[in-house]
């Protein structure tokens, strides 16, 4: 049983259009994280929920927007595409919030055109 | 807000040499520590930990990490290195303010 997983693994599209990525965790954690990892591998959290509510929420333009319909469901929706939002994007889940491991989901690599 | 230093961004190491990748940390709280291991084209996955208690932590694959808080250092260590630990590492910390900070990562190439 996969414990983090995200839907799509790849997604190319062009510039303007709008996207979803899906994660799901069956660990029964009550935290979830989206982060994205540019060219250069560096990792950068945009968001986490703790019990569907949000609690960080980096500085990102609001073109991307999560949400968290359960504890074990995290979606990030992305508006009006740009080619800088190139990158693998990353879930992540965990018991409690960041003094906890992480355990990460296998990434959407987005390629926008 | 803490932070993590990670030297050198690629490392090259011989097979059944010792693996060292440094990790250096800044918090202003009694810091938990991570350093997670990311094949290609995967997620990441945790190698160790340090919470509290010992300072010589053992993880999966032969790793382990010892923290020292003098230096604030949590440098990863592996014996002999085998052509599987080619990967890129992470160091991280929490400093108590629900973020992990994400060192900029070790690509680890193995030379058979």
């Amino acid at each position: 049983d996969t414990a983090v997983s995200q839907t799509p693994k790849y997604l190319v599209t062009q510039m303007g259009n709008d996207k979803s990525i899906k994660c799901e965790q069956n660990l029964g954690h009550d935290t979830m994280y989206w982060y994205k990892q540019d060219s250069k591998k560096f990792l950068k959290i945009m968001f986490s929920y703790n019990n569907k509510e949000l609690i960080i929420n980096e500085t990102v333009p609001n073109r991307f927007s999560p949400k968290s319909p359960d504890k074990a469901h995290l979606n990030l929706h992305i508006n009006s595409l740009e080619l800088g939002d190139s990158a693998v994007y990353f879930c992540a889940s965990s018991q409690g919030q960041a003094t906890y491991e992480q355990y990460f989901g296998p990434g959407t690599r987005l390629t926008v055109t | 807000a803490q932070s993590v230093t990670q030297l050198g961004s690629h490392v090259s190491v011989s097979e059944g040499a010792l693996v060292l990748l440094r990790c250096n940390y800044s918090s202003s709280v009694p810091p938990y520590l991570f350093w997670y291991v990311q094949y290609p084209n995967q997620g990441l996955q945790l190698l160790l930990k340090y919470t509290t208690g010992a300072t010589l932590v053992k993880g999966i694959n032969g790793f382990e990490a010892e923290f020292k808080k003098s230096e604030t250092s949590f440098h990863l260590t592996k014996p002999s290195a085998h052509m599987s630990d080619a990967a890129e590492y992470f160091c991280a910390v929490s400093g108590g303010n629900n973020r992990l900070a994400f060192g900029k990562g070790n690509q680890v190439v193995v030379i058979p």
